[in-house]
């Protein structure tokens, strides 16, 4: 039983599309994430919800606008799309808001790929 | 400079040999240090976390912190071709995850 899962897992879209990615945990924590990683396999946090409230949200353009509905879903909505957002995007979840002795799970991505 | 920095690699050892994977970083605050393990085309997965400084072991794996030099290690002994990953450090002083940008690892049969 998949315990966070995103949705879809490949998606290729041209330039000046909007898209979503849909995450969903079953773990019942109370934070979930979205991550980037590029094509270094450089993870880059983008945006991270406690209870459906923003707390983390990093240095991204605000094409990118994500939602959650209840603390069990993370949405990633992408306006515009430009050949750079080719990537890798991680949902994930955790039972704390803080990062110390705190056990991050990882949905198994999607990829995305802006043509 | 990056406040974690982690060599990519890749790393190629033949199944049996020791394994080190080291990150090194410059925030003294740090002290939840952690291990990811990530299939391709997987997420990542937890592997190994300390708290300040100190060794921890399970299994094959072992991790060590040194503080006073700033440099966390994971050592795999007896390795195998399904260790065969990227291997990612992460660390926080409290309410973020800084990560490394990830070793790749070959073990070969």
């Amino acid at each position: 039983d998949t315990a966070v899962s995103q949705t879809p897992k490949y998606l290729v879209t041209q330039m000046g599309n909007d898209k979503s990615i849909k995450c969903e945990q079953n773990l019942g924590h109370d934070t979930m994430y979205w991550y980037k990683q590029d094509s270094k396999k450089f993870l880059k946090i983008m945006f991270s919800y406690n209870n459906k409230e923003l707390i983390i949200n990093e240095t991204v353009p605000n094409r990118f606008s994500p939602k959650s509905p209840d603390k069990a879903h993370l949405n990633l909505h992408i306006n515009s799309l430009e050949l750079g957002d080719s990537a890798v995007y991680f949902c994930a979840s955790s039972q704390e808001v803080t990062a110390s002795g705190n056990t991050i799970y990882f949905g198994e991505g999607s990829w995305l790929t802006v043509v | 400079q990056k406040e974690v920095e982690q060599d990519p690699g890749p790393l190629s050892v033949p199944e049996g040999a020791i394994v080190s994977l080291n990150c090194t970083y410059s925030n003294s605050a740090f002290q939840y240090f952690m291990w990811y393990r990530q299939y391709s085309r997987k997420g990542p997965e937890l592997l190994m976390y300390t708290y300040s400084s100190g060794n921890k072991e399970d299994g094959r794996f072992t991790a060590q912190v040194d503080k006073s030099s700033k440099y966390i290690s994971l050592f795999i002994r007896d390795s195998q071709p399904s260790d065969s990953a990227t291997y990612l450090c992460a660390m926080s002083a409290g309410y973020q995850l800084i990560w490394g940008a990830g070793t790749k690892l070959i073990i070969k049969p």
